[in-house]
């Protein structure tokens, strides 16, 4: 069974410029989360989607967005990229919420950002 | 509502044991734990519920104090394979949003030497 896939590996940008990550979860996963993780700061949750709709969202600047297609798979688009911005973003899916069904989230080999 | 790790780093000999503890300041639903190795992604070890039950690992254990919002990870006998860091995702009910959050704290690095 294939994993969570996320694409690209790696990225490059420069300050203002905007991106995409793309995650595609395990097949029959519906629930996708995205994180960033910084040295020192652990995963800082950023939002979760669930049949096309975000459930949560976490403590971000509205530059920082997402959504979920039909499919289960998911974009997270960032805006007016600034220094701070430099991070690894991880997906996780799973089959539901947690709250509904306690089921672990899988984790992708994540999107290394690096704004220059 | 980031819940606290502790300790923070801690180096091992193979066959030592070792406990991450991890604590919030808000109820929770449930306590998730993960290992990270280096250039990796987080990989599930195991997940605790309120009420005791557990799902997850075969040599790992853990333990889930609901009343003290605390949970903490026994690792026993330690391998190299142990090595990495450590975090835990506590669950907890946000009464705006009226739904879950899994929040990780800043993780805990664990170093097993031979």
């Amino acid at each position: 069974k294939a994993g969570v896939t996320q694409t690209p590996r790696y990225l490059i940008k420069t300050r203002g410029q905007q991106v995409t990550l793309s995650c595609s979860p395990i097949s029959g996963h519906r629930s996708v989360s995205w994180y960033q993780q910084t040295p020192g700061q652990g995963l800082q949750f950023l939002f979760e989607y669930f049949s096309e709709t975000q459930r949560n969202k976490g403590n971000f600047p509205g530059r920082f967005s997402g959504r979920q297609f039909s499919n289960s798979r998911s974009e997270m688009n960032v805006s007016t990229l600034e220094l701070g911005d430099s991070a690894l973003y991880l997906c996780a899916s799973s089959l539901a919420p947690t709250e509904y069904s306690n089921q672990p989230q899988h984790f992708g080999d994540g999107t290394r950002l690096s704004i220059l | 509502q980031q819940p606290v790790q502790s300790p923070q780093a801690v180096i091992l000999r193979e066959g030592e044991d070792a406990v991450i503890n991890c604590s919030s300041s808000k109820a929770l639903y449930s306590v998730h734990w993960y290992r990270q190795k280096h250039g990796e992604a987080p990989v599930f070890l195991m997940i605790l519920l309120k009420g005791g039950e557990q799902k997850g690992h075969e040599k790992i254990s853990a333990s889930f104090n609901e009343k003290k919002q605390q949970s903490s990870l026994y690792l026993t006998a330690s391998q190299l394979s142990y090595s990495g860091t450590y975090f835990c995702g506590t669950e907890i009910k946000y009464s705006g949003a009226g739904s879950y959050q899994l929040t990780f704290g800043k993780g805990t690095k664990l170093s097993v030497i031979p």
